[in-house]
């Protein structure tokens, strides 16, 4: 079966980093990705991995070790505006174009 | 980026009654939409997998017949909630890929169905 697990909540404060953690058992790979929702709207795109290693754009980077089945958002300078569902998925397989969707993590920055 | 387009945003109905859920792909030809129910709180569950010109794949667990989807051009899928019971309430969302070269998927802005 596909299996990816997230924490449910977080909470940090302003202006620090966060850590997400995002752990998949998948039939197969062809990338992982992370999205950001805010609640009543629909998810935005943040990042994409296919390759092990740490993916910066901006404030938000992301690592992806496809031998541990393993990545992590990282968040720096966290802002209010942050608070927010993050949600990993993952791309099982290249004969399909499915995404499975972890559960998502919540995260509240506190002033 | 890409744009695409959910309506309606929200709507309220009876029980029994039909809804029709519209996701068009404004600057863009999607071959493939796929489409998500939300409960609160919880991720995206994948519905099915709408196939322009062919019929659409559904998840395991998901009614074929109660869950329309239709995918007659390459910018418009529609999904219809046939006999609506108050079950089916949820945030269903429609996404798209722009193209194979292009991995991620764009959403539309969701419809909140309420059932009476």
């Amino acid at each position: 079966g596909q299996n990816i697990d997230q924490p449910t909540e977080m909470t940090a404060t302003e202006g620090a980093i966060v850590q997400i953690n995002c752990t998949y058992q998948t039939s197969g790979f062809n990338g992982l990705f992370w999205y950001q929702q805010h609640a009543g709207e629909a998810p935005t795109f943040l990042s994409y991995n296919v390759l092990d290693g740490l993916e910066e754009k901006g404030r938000f980077s992301s690592f992806l070790s496809r031998s541990k089945g393993y990545s992590y958002l990282l968040l720096k300078e966290l802002q209010m505006k942050d608070s927010a569902s993050y949600l990993c998925a993952v791309r099982p397989g290249s004969g399909t174009y499915k995404y499975i969707f972890g559960t998502g993590t919540r995260l509240k920055v506190l002033a | 980026g890409a744009v695409v387009s959910q309506h309606p945003s929200r709507v309220i109905c009876k029980s029994g009654t039909s809804v029709k859920i519209e996701c068009r792909s404004l600057d863009f030809q999607a071959t493939t939409m796929f489409w998500y129910r939300q409960f609160p709180k919880k991720s995206l569950m994948l519905m099915a997998t709408s196939n322009e010109g062919s019929k659409a794949t559904y998840e395991q667990g998901v009614e074929k017949d109660k869950f329309l989807i239709n995918h007659a051009s390459l910018t418009l899928s529609t999904l219809t909630v046939t006999s609506a019971h108050p079950e089916d309430s949820s945030f269903y969302i429609c996404s798209a890929r722009v193209s194979r070269a292009d991995e991620k998927l764009f959403f539309g802005s969701g419809t909140q169905l309420s059932v009476l």
